[in-house]
């Protein structure tokens, strides 16, 4: 069965930084495109970010360009997230998931909230 | 990197079909055959239920379908139950290893 397991979440102030952990299980984790999905507290869904198998090819969605950074561990089947200089629009359920044209399997999702 | 274009809301009596649309360019839904549709509960992570316009993954009712012409993509779901009232968003491969999303539709079974 295949899960995907976000961690790292929670309450940051604005300028801040936090990291997201994703942990996969359950398939060949390197095998596989990994993206981020975020949605917003009653908004839609918007890309991220995602990262191919072997980690040499990452894009991002224009709002997070210079501030975020996707980076994956192969060896610990891992997905992360590094997101810097965070704004108040970031506040957002982030969504580990695997794919890049489809997301075939999605986390549960964490809570990233950036206020003062 | 535009979000893409669906109807906030749409209904249907149990039983009935309602069809859900998503509206792109060419630089995406026109000039991919990548187009996925997701459903979702409150609370909940995103469900694949269509992808590649038309495919449906293992375990998905073939009371969804879904089709495509030009820069417009549609999700169908034919004899509404109560279980299907939930959000549905549709996505597509917008070039340059780029995902965009639909602006999302609730469904409702009245």
């Amino acid at each position: 069965e295949v899960q995907l397991v976000e961690s790292g979440g929670g309450l940051v102030q604005p300028g801040g930084s936090l990291r997201l952990s994703c942990a996969a299980s359950g398939f060949s984790f390197s095998s596989y495109w990994m993206t981020w999905v975020r949605q917003a507290p009653g908004k839609g869904l918007e890309w991220v970010a995602n990262i191919k198998q072997d980690g040499r090819e990452k894009y991002y969605v224009d709002s997070v360009k210079g501030r975020f950074t996707i980076s994956r561990e192969n060896a610990k089947n891992s997905l992360f997230l590094q997101m810097n200089s965070l704004r108040v629009e970031d506040t957002a359920v982030y969504y580990c998931a695997r794919g890049q044209a489809t997301i075939f399997y999605w986390g549960q999702g964490i809570l990233v909230t950036v206020s003062s | 990197q535009s979000a893409l274009t669906q109807p906030p809301s749409a209904s249907g009596s149990p039983g009935q079909s309602v069809t859900i649309s998503c509206t792109g360019t060419s630089s995406d839904v026109g000039g991919y055959n990548y187009v996925s549709w997701y459903q979702q509960y409150p609370g909940k992570a995103p469900k694949l239920m269509i992808y590649e316009v038309n495919k449906r993954p293992s375990g998905v009712p073939d009371r969804f379908s879904g089709s495509k012409s030009a820069n417009t993509a549609s999700l169908t779901v034919s004899g509404l139950q109560a279980e299907d009232e939930a959000d549905y968003y549709c996505s597509s491969y917008a070039g340059s290893n780029n995902l965009v999303f639909g602006t999302g539709t609730k469904v409702t079974v009245l």
